[in-house]
């Protein structure tokens, strides 16, 4: 139980043009997930928090305007990069809390390495 | 500020031979500690959950434990399976269920 997917696993895409990553929980409803961006050999970096049906609450330094995070469902968070730059290029992971769940540990997907040429 | 600190930065120890990998931290409430696995390319895989000083947790070679002040990884007899960087987090009882993350130990176990 506790699965979390992401889509797509690897993207490579040109200098301006945005990308959506779709992060599910497969087998459990989550209000709450979480985005974050790592660089090679670095821990995980907050970006931002993604609460179903109300607005994203982004940590202090990372643009909202650019990456645009929707909650649309229980099981569904995307991020959307905008006019994707190469600095942009990381690996971004995703995690969901269990709703409702006894404890409060993460679960996370498998991640999504981004390349902008 | 709550703050999350992991030592040693890199360990490489010979199979068999046992360790600690160390997470301290401050925060101004704890609601939990959280240790998980990274294989390189890939999310973190949970691993324990520890909420109050004294507690423990174990599975297979690994054992977690937790103070007021800092949690230890122990790896007792590691295999090189269990090479891998190991992330330790916390969360604070204000707010979101957030976590802080520390910087990781990777480990790597020589055959």
């Amino acid at each position: 139980g506790a699965v979390v997917s992401q889509h797509p696993s690897w993207v490579i895409c040109k200098s301006g043009t945005s990308v959506k990553i779709e992060c599910r929980s497969l087998d459990f409803q989550a209000t709450t997930m979480f985005w974050y961006r790592q660089f090679p050999k670095q821990s995980l970096m907050l970006m931002a928090t993604s609460n179903e049906g109300s607005k994203a609450t982004y940590e202090q330094g990372v643009e909202k305007d650019k990456f645009l995070i929707n909650h649309a469902s229980l099981t569904l968070s995307t991020l959307t990069v905008t006019s994707a730059h190469p600095e942009d290029s990381s690996f971004y992971i995703c995690s969901a809390r269990v709703e409702g769940g006894l404890t409060n540990e993460q679960f996370f997907g498998p991640g999504t390495r981004l390349t902008v040429l | 500020e709550d703050q999350v600190t992991q030592s040693p930065e890199a360990l490489r120890l010979q199979e068999g031979e046992s360790s600690s990998l160390n997470c301290s931290y401050t925060v101004s409430g704890l609601r939990g500690l959280f240790w998980y696995r990274q294989d390189p390319g890939k999310g973190p895989e949970f691993l324990f959950t520890l909420y109050s000083a004294g507690e423990e947790k174990e599975k297979e070679r690994l054992k977690a434990t937790l103070t007021k002040k800092e949690s230890f990884l122990h790896i007792t007899a590691p295999k090189p399976e269990d090479s891998a960087t190991y992330l330790c987090a916390v969360q604070a009882t204000s707010g979101t269920y957030k976590y802080i993350f520390g910087t990781g130990t990777r480990l790597k176990v020589l055959a």
